[in-house]
């Protein structure tokens, strides 16, 4: 069974430019997170998304903003980039359950702003 | 979600038992102990969860105290490998993201 696959693994953009990052949660999981975790530093919650509704939002600017598809997977976009936005961008998925489930992380996307 | 405390690092031989502690003091009755793991910029591994029994699988053993106040996850047999920093998060389950802190940097010495 294929586990959460991003894309691309690696993207270079310039400050102010938009970049899009792309995640494809492990098939029968409605649930999205995406993390950003910047050289050194520890994951930093962004985004919940579940049955195509942004379910919450961790403390990031509105630059930064995605969507989840009838299929389940889902963009980040993140708008007028800044330097600070290097970093590694996480991407995992989880079935939605009232129980416990887990939640499997992708490889993640390297974006560099240069 | 409860807050946890982890040692900033630990060390292990390879081939021995390595035991991390977490402190969890104000869980919740429905909250779960999760650990997972992150080998160097790598996306996080999920290792093992609990509520309230011990529990096992073929990666590790997750202790989890009476009280519910601490636990301690057990690699039996650490290699290597197994160097990496180590999460240990408290959490309602699925139905909230998980809010990662520091970890601890387990590093296995040869």
């Amino acid at each position: 069974e294929a586990g959460v696959t991003q894309s691309p693994t690696h993207l270079i953009k310039t400050r102010g430019q938009q970049a899009t990052l792309r995640c494809s949660p492990i098939s029968g999981h409605t649930s999205v997170y995406w993390y950003q975790q910047a050289l050194g530093l520890g994951l930093q919650f962004l985004l919940w998304y579940d049955e195509g509704e942004e379910r919450n939002r961790g403390n990031f600017p509105p630059r930064f903003s995605g969507r989840q598809f009838p299929n389940y997977s889902s963009e980040l976009n993140v708008n007028a980039l800044e330097l600070e936005d290097s970093a590694l961008y996480l991407c995992a998925s989880s079935l939605r359950d009232r129980g416990s489930s887990e939640a499997f992380f992708g490889q993640g996307t390297r974006l560099t702003v240069v | 979600d409860a807050k946890t405390t982890q040692p900033t690092s630990m060390d292990c031989a390879e081939g021995r038992a390595a035991n991390l502690p977490c402190n969890h003091s104000t869980i919740s009755g429905n909250e779960y102990v999760y650990w997972y793991r992150q080998i160097h910029s790598q996306g996080p591994q999920y290792i093992i969860h609990g509520l309230k029994n011990n529990e096992t699988n073929e990666m590790a053993s997750l202790i989890i105290t009476e009280d519910r106040k601490s636990s301690t996850l057990i690699l039996p047999h650490a290699t290597l490998r197994d160097t990496a920093v180590y999460y240990c998060i408290v959490n309602l389950g699925s139905a909230r993201q998980l809010t990662f802190g520091s970890g601890t940097q387990l590093t296995v010495l040869p």
